[in-house]
């Protein structure tokens, strides 16, 4: 199947930094989603992208999908303890395929 | 409140025997599919149904069987586990193929040994 690359896989950071993640993939989407797991829970979805170029915020959250179609970028800003999570990329096809990024695990230190 | 449920939450079971994780969401959704999810693997599909009576294969689709005989449920069907099979499992449904965002069920831990 498809293939995400998403980077990187770990971060540690203090509490008040600034985040970024990203995904890549050698084949080109229409639509990248980004989605975040709370520990011990199912992932819930953070942005939905639809078209190149486009820039999305969700509150401290923003994600770009790449101009090429072929990358995204999510950024959080100021994060804080609750931010602890993985997060993940993923891309679905028109025949109903989805296709999820090995994700990017994020520990906040308050 | 809109939700997709799964049954058990946790199972651990032996080499062989037959199991169902049983999935239901109360969206009227028509797209419904499974996941596993493995430390360092992301999730993975395994099957997916854009409807009632039709089910595709996804990505990691062996040793497991689907059904989707009405429109708010679609069980994982493990006939023979093996050990390799122990993960993490999600369900997830969504209105329909061409709505990308899923709801996701709040996962099985299965244990095969």
């Amino acid at each position: 199947g498809q293939q995400l690359n998403q980077s990187p896989q770990s971060m540690f950071i203090q509490e008040g930094e600034d985040v970024s993640m990203n995904c890549t993939s050698s084949s080109i989407f229409n639509t990248w989603l980004w989605y975040k797991q709370d520990p011990g829970e199912g992932p819930v979805l953070l942005i939905a992208l639809y078209k190149a170029g486009e820039l999305t915020s969700n509150g401290r959250l923003t994600a770009q999908f790449g101009i090429t179609r072929k990358d995204s970028f999510l950024n959080i800003s100021a994060s804080i303890p609750s931010d602890v999570g993985i997060y993940f990329c993923a891309v679905n096809t028109n025949a109903g395929k989805s296709t999820f990024g090995d994700g990017t695990t994020l520990t906040v230190k308050p | 409140e809109a939700q997709v449920t799964q049954n058990p939450r946790y199972l651990i079971t032996v080499t062989g025997k037959k199991l169902t994780v049983t999935c239901s969401q109360n969206m009227n959704h028509e797209y419904m599919s499974w996941y596993r999810q493995d430390p360092g693997l992301g999730l993975r599909q395994i099957y997916y149904s854009m409807n009632v009576e039709v089910t595709d294969k996804g990505d990691v689709p062996e040793g497991y069987k689907v059904s989707r005989k009405e429109k708010r449920n679609f069980p994982l069907i493990l006939e023979s586990p093996s050990p390799n099979q122990t993960s993490l499992y999600f369900c997830a449904s969504t209105r329909d193929v061409n709505t990308y965002e899923q709801y996701f069920g709040p996962g099985t831990r299965l244990t095969v040994t």
